[in-house]
């Protein structure tokens, strides 16, 4: 089956800098790609998501890089804000389409102001 | 628009008993996936119901069922409950295209096994 994994299972950054977070699948097959937030106390949001067709896309503050050559993905945030301090999670679809994504681990993200 | 709900936020349980938990997707979301969440395990997949049918499934126990109603609505049951089943259970929508697609999470529900 899949596996989803993170780099590093806690970031600090300094408020305003940038922060990338990194996650490595092992599917080369996988063509879908999904990044979410998970604050305390809540269930993940969605940040981003990108398809293999792609090798990058942008939302507002955030970046998802992909590279299929290495089978890795990063997500990056720009002007890092005490709000984004929280749990980030990578997430590769079911090749079959279905919706059933396998997540990483999680990198927690601290924000020191 | 409304979120996806869940209900109960917490539920506290003994082992043996069984348990039901509810989902309410987005309007107009006619996929329903459940996920449970703990420390050791991370996010894993339980199942997806769409129209009504249970369209795919994870690797869990026969005691770990689902339904969904016409009306999207969607309930998970957990039966004998065990320790281990201690976790927070997910529920999330989306639209239920063929293709994989993003999916919007509840703040789950925080189940406790004593």
């Amino acid at each position: 089956g899949e596996s989803v994994g993170l780099h590093l299972p806690t970031l600090s950054v300094q408020e305003g800098d940038n922060s990338i977070i990194n996650c490595a699948y092992s599917n080369s097959a996988s063509d879908y790609f999904i990044w979410y937030k998970q604050e305390s106390g809540k269930g993940p949001q969605f940040i981003i998501d990108i398809r293999s067709n792609m090798d990058k896309r942008q939302g507002q503050r955030v970046t998802v890089l992909l590279n299929k050559t290495v089978k890795h993905l990063s997500l990056q945030i720009a002007a890092t804000q005490p709000g984004d301090s929280a749990v980030y999670f990578c997430a590769e679809g079911d090749q079959t389409g279905a919706n059933n994504l396998f997540f990483g681990t999680g990198t927690r993200l601290t924000v020191i102001p | 628009k409304a979120g996806v709900t869940q209900t109960p936020r917490y539920l506290i349980k003994t082992r043996g008993q069984q348990v039901t938990l509810s989902c309410s997707p987005i309007s107009g979301h006619r996929s329903v996936s459940w996920y449970q969440q703990t420390p050791g395990q991370g996010l894993q997949f339980l199942f997806e119901y769409f129209s009504e049918t249970q369209r795919n499934k994870g690797n869990f126990p026969g005691r770990f069922s689902g339904r969904q109603f016409s009306n999207s609505r969607s309930e998970m049951n957990v039966s004998t409950l065990e320790l281990g089943d201690s976790a927070l259970y997910l529920c999330a929508s989306s639209l239920g295209g063929t293709e994989n697609e993003k999916l919007f999470f509840g703040s789950g529900t925080q189940l406790s096994v004593l």
